[in-house]
């Protein structure tokens, strides 16, 4: 089991630019989570997805952002023309069930550089 | 807004010597969960204690949780320098989302 992927490791994006982050869950992980974390700081919840479904965005703004995990292949954080504030790392997490004592399997997060 | 917030916020130690870092929550959870994540890389899962648990051991950490208190609490025992890390809390609501806590700088002396 490879455990949760995300690519690219890095990205650099000019402002305008659109960014795309994918994340693979672990095998048979059904539930994958979003998150933000800026330097220094801690993560920020930024949307919640079963397959197919997005079950919780409320961390996600309003413009710019979406989040989709399809029945096939990874799920994909979009953000559109990008600007400055949108560097960050940004993480993804996945889960086997809903289940309230299940532990959430961090990939190594995707660093969004905004130039 | 984050769930948990960790105290205190930057701790350096003497290889050898104990660690102990809290964290306190505002809602009511399901469990509370602890993370360790070094410089630049993803968080890794340390342990979790249910909402119905006052302790719990795992190698060199033990966690308490008190639910009157809404707290938590991490102890690092023989701290050595591969601790050196941010640790997180994080809680699990009702609604299966994990809200994570703005973390802990820890940093064991050789």
């Amino acid at each position: 089991n490879a455990g949760v992927m995300q690519n690219p490791r890095h990205l650099v994006r000019r402002r305008g630019q659109e960014a795309r982050l994918r994340c693979s869950p672990m095998k048979g992980h059904s539930h994958v989570y979003w998150y933000r974390q800026l330097p220094e700081e801690g993560l920020k919840f930024m949307v919640y997805l079963q397959k197919e479904n997005i079950i919780d965005e409320s961390g996600m703004p309003k413009e710019r952002f979406s989040a989709e995990f399809p029945k096939e292949g990874p799920s994909i954080l979009r953000i559109q023309q990008v600007v400055r504030g949108d560097s960050a790392a940004y993480f993804c997490a996945s889960s086997p069930r809903r289940g309230d004592n299940t532990e959430a399997f961090f990939g190594q997060g995707t660093r969004l550089t905004v130039v | 807004s984050q769930q948990g917030e960790e105290d205190p916020q930057a701790l350096s130690i003497q290889e050898g010597e104990n660690a102990t870092m809290n964290c306190s929550y505002k809602t009511s959870i399901n469990n509370l969960q602890w993370y360790r994540q070094n410089s630049g890389r993803g968080l890794v899962h340390l342990i979790l204690i249910r909402s119905n648990e006052r302790e719990k051991h795992s190698g060199r950490l033990r966690v308490t949780l008190d639910t009157s208190k809404k707290s938590s609490s991490l102890l690092i025992t023989a701290s050595r320098a591969a601790d050196t890390a941010s640790y997180f809390c994080a809680t699990k609501d009702g609604n299966n989302r994990l809200a994570f806590g703005k973390g802990n700088q820890v940093v064991v002396i050789p």
